[in-house]
């Protein structure tokens, strides 16, 4: 298994700002993801973190609104930009090895915004 | 269809009896089956994986795939009250990077 270190573990923010979450792992890895929980839900698929190159953004999400960068095959972050209440949720880091296979999991950022 | 469904439950079961959770999944999803745990406030764990029909056992754990009926379970024996979390089921598709997700079905073990 890969060890995940997400960071911030948690934030509150204020509306209209911006939030970069950091997600570092300790070995080379293919896939790098970026998901969304939020209270009481399951995940929902933000994007993939493609190593050099943008981002494939799953439908309902933009870039412009989640700015994400990996610029090698351990890191990446993701941005929460302009943020409203409505982005408060958990956001978590996943990798694989490859892909269709198991994922592991970052601590997740809890992201609350007044 | 969603690619990965679970039964959402609440699922209730007493300390030392069998927790049955179960998983359909459509054409989409054939690659490789996963179950994770989710305690309150933290991130999914990996608990099993399977990737052929039959049976797969890990200490308390066994999961179970069938793929004629598109349905992956997860039976845990001896029920323990730390066994009380959230649980994921998940699948791989060809042609997709990730995983898709079930809702998770919410289990207590009660003591």
């Amino acid at each position: 298994s890969a060890v995940i270190s997400q960071k911030p573990s948690r934030d509150i923010c204020q509306r209209g700002t911006s939030l970069t979450i950091q997600c570092q792992v300790d070995s080379q890895v293919t896939m790098m993801f970026w998901y969304r929980q939020q209270p009481g839900q399951s995940l929902t698929l933000i994007a993939t973190a493609n190593q050099g190159s943008e981002a494939t953004y799953e439908s309902g999400f933009v870039i412009d609104k989640f700015p994400i960068s990996r610029p090698n095959l351990t890191f990446s972050t993701l941005t929460v930009s302009n943020m409203s209440p409505e982005d408060s949720s958990i956001y978590l880091c996943s990798v694989s090895k490859t892909t269709n296979e198991k994922l592991f999991f970052g601590s997740g950022t809890q992201l609350s915004v007044l | 269809q969603k690619e990965v469904e679970q039964n959402s439950g609440p699922l209730s079961v007493p300390e030392g009896a069998i927790a049955s959770l179960n998983c359909t999944y459509s054409d989409r999803v054939s690659q490789s089956f996963f179950w994770y745990r989710q305690y309150s406030g933290k991130s999914p764990e990996l608990i099993m994986s399977i990737y052929s029909n039959g049976d797969k056992e890990d200490g308390r754990f066994t999961a179970q795939l069938n793929k004629a009926s598109q349905y992956v379970s997860l039976l845990i024996r001896d029920s323990q009250p730390s066994d009380s979390a959230t649980y994921l089921c998940a699948g791989g598709a060809a042609g997709a990077n990730n995983l898709f997700f079930g809702t998770g079905t919410r289990l207590t073990v009660i003591p």
